[in-house]
């Protein structure tokens, strides 16, 4: 069976400081992977996707970057966090292929900037 | 552009009523999927259900029932005989039916409180 594993589940961060969340999944091959952000009103905002190694796509223009260096690892990464970066980060996966299937989302990591 | 709205920003009822969550989306493509999600407390979001524009036919899981009507570009998610395990954020969410990445949006979810 698939299963995405995320961490850490939560982290505290000076500002200006770097960050690094990983996001991994088992169990299946060619994933599209997906980094979404949830800020304190709930919204659920895509920031980057990914449809192959080495592929991101950028939503939303922002402090934030993401690589994509294995099949199945997808890293969100800043070089200096500012505090707007503090929400809950959420990393999922869906199958590619024909069609849009519903994602499977991992536990989340809840990041304070402070 | 693809747009979900869900109105309702949060919801109480009481234990055993009948709840119904709201969800209206627009876009400009013929073919497209739409989803519901579960948010417990703990945060991790749960897939509910997947429809596609070509099949408007009502779904019923357990307790759990969806409206699909594109006349009105809505899809209702209703709830029966509430429980407390309810309780939880619901996001409404759609998917054109393209390539690009598979891509979700995400209404702004609905809180709903279920009490004793």
């Amino acid at each position: 069976s698939q299963t995405i594993h995320q961490w850490p589940a939560t982290l505290v961060q000076p500002v200006g400081s770097p960050l690094s969340l990983e996001c991994t999944v088992e169990g299946t091959s060619n994933p599209n992977l997906y980094w979404y952000r949830q800020a304190a009103g709930r919204g659920l905002q895509l920031l980057f996707y990914s449809v192959g190694i080495g592929q991101i796509s950028s939503e939303v223009p922002q402090n934030l970057s993401a690589s994509r260096p294995q099949d199945r690892q997808f890293i969100l990464s800043s070089k200096k966090l500012l505090l707007s970066d503090s929400g809950f980060y959420l990393c999922a996966w869906s199958v590619r292929g024909t069609g849009p299937y519903g994602y499977t989302f991992g536990s989340g990591t809840r990041l304070t900037v402070v | 552009a693809q747009k979900v709205t869900q109105a309702q920003t949060e919801i109480s009822v009481v234990e055993k009523e009948d709840v119904t969550l709201d969800c209206v989306y627009e876009t400009r493509d013929t073919t497209y999927y739409l989803f519901w999600y579960k948010q417990p407390p703990s945060g991790e979001l749960v897939f509910l259900i997947r429809r596609n524009s070509f099949d408007e036919q009502n779904e019923i899981s357990g307790r759990y029932s969806w409206n699909f009507q594109k006349s009105t570009s809505s899809f209702n998610f209703t709830i029966t005989a509430s429980q407390v395990v309810d309780s939880a954020v619901y996001f409404c969410a759609l998917s054109e039916g393209k390539g690009g990445g598979n891509k979700l949006t995400f209404g702004t979810g609905t809180q709903l409180k279920v009490e004793l």
